[in-house]
């Protein structure tokens, strides 16, 4: 059974702040997806991650996979309040079965 | 990408009765997936619904509780039936974006579902 473990499952950060949010998994897979939600919202898909060594930047996000470590991160540049909301990571280890993180919930403050 | 119209977005029903959530997509896809959210938790993939055959079921989920719909490409249909409070939860469809080579999967906007 994959199990796909987010860490930490809740992060208060300060603006202006770094951090890496970490997303390991047990079964090996070189499909890999971060999406964000807002409370009360569904999941805005932020990247494909879809090859060993893959990273992918969008503004203050970027996210890397390493296949062979199982093992993917988010990181944060320079925090903002906007930020603010739950990350998940999820695994395809094929048959389009995706394997949902807990999550990560992001607190951004001033 | 994919756009999923999905509804209702929001319901209160009385335990014991069902509820039909519809998802509606752009485009046409070969498969479609049913998730719950429950309140606090991640997402649990309830099945997958292909057009012309049976839902596949994953663990802890039956048929006879959540029977899904696939008339076409486009469309599908979940119930969630004789419901009680444990059934409060965010159900949402997804879809895979192929279009180009693969890629992500999209959610529709979820139902947010209370049992009373």
């Amino acid at each position: 059974e994959l199990k796909v473990e987010q860490n930490p499952l809740f992060l208060s950060m300060q603006e202006g702040k770094n951090y890496t949010i970490y997303c390991n998994y047990s079964t090996t897979s070189d499909r890999l997806y971060w999406y964000r939600q807002d409370p009360g919202k569904s999941l805005e898909s932020l990247f494909v991650l879809l090859s060993n060594g893959a990273v992918k930047q969008e503004g203050r996000l970027m996210a890397s996979l390493d296949t062979k470590a199982r093992l993917s991160t988010l990181h944060i540049t320079a925090a903002v309040h906007d930020l603010s909301a739950t990350y998940f990571c999820a695994v395809d280890i094929g048959y389009s079965t995706l394997t949902f993180g807990k999550g990560t919930m992001l607190l951004v403050s001033p | 990408s994919a756009v999923i119209s999905q509804k209702p977005s929001r319901d209160i029903c009385q335990r014991g009765t069902s509820l039909t959530i519809q998802c509606q997509v752009d485009s046409q896809v070969t498969m479609m997936f049913w998730y719950r959210q429950q309140p606090g938790q991640s997402l649990t993939l309830i099945a997958t619904a292909n057009q012309g055959s049976e839902a596949t079921y994953e663990s802890g989920f039956v048929i006879d509780k959540f029977p899904i719909s696939r008339p076409n490409l486009t469309f599908s249909t979940l119930t969630v039936s004789n419901m009680s409070p444990e059934d409060s939860s965010i159900y949402l469809c997804s879809v895979e974006d192929s279009v180009g080579g693969p890629g992500g999967y999209t959610f529709g906007s979820g139902t947010r579902l209370t049992v009373v």
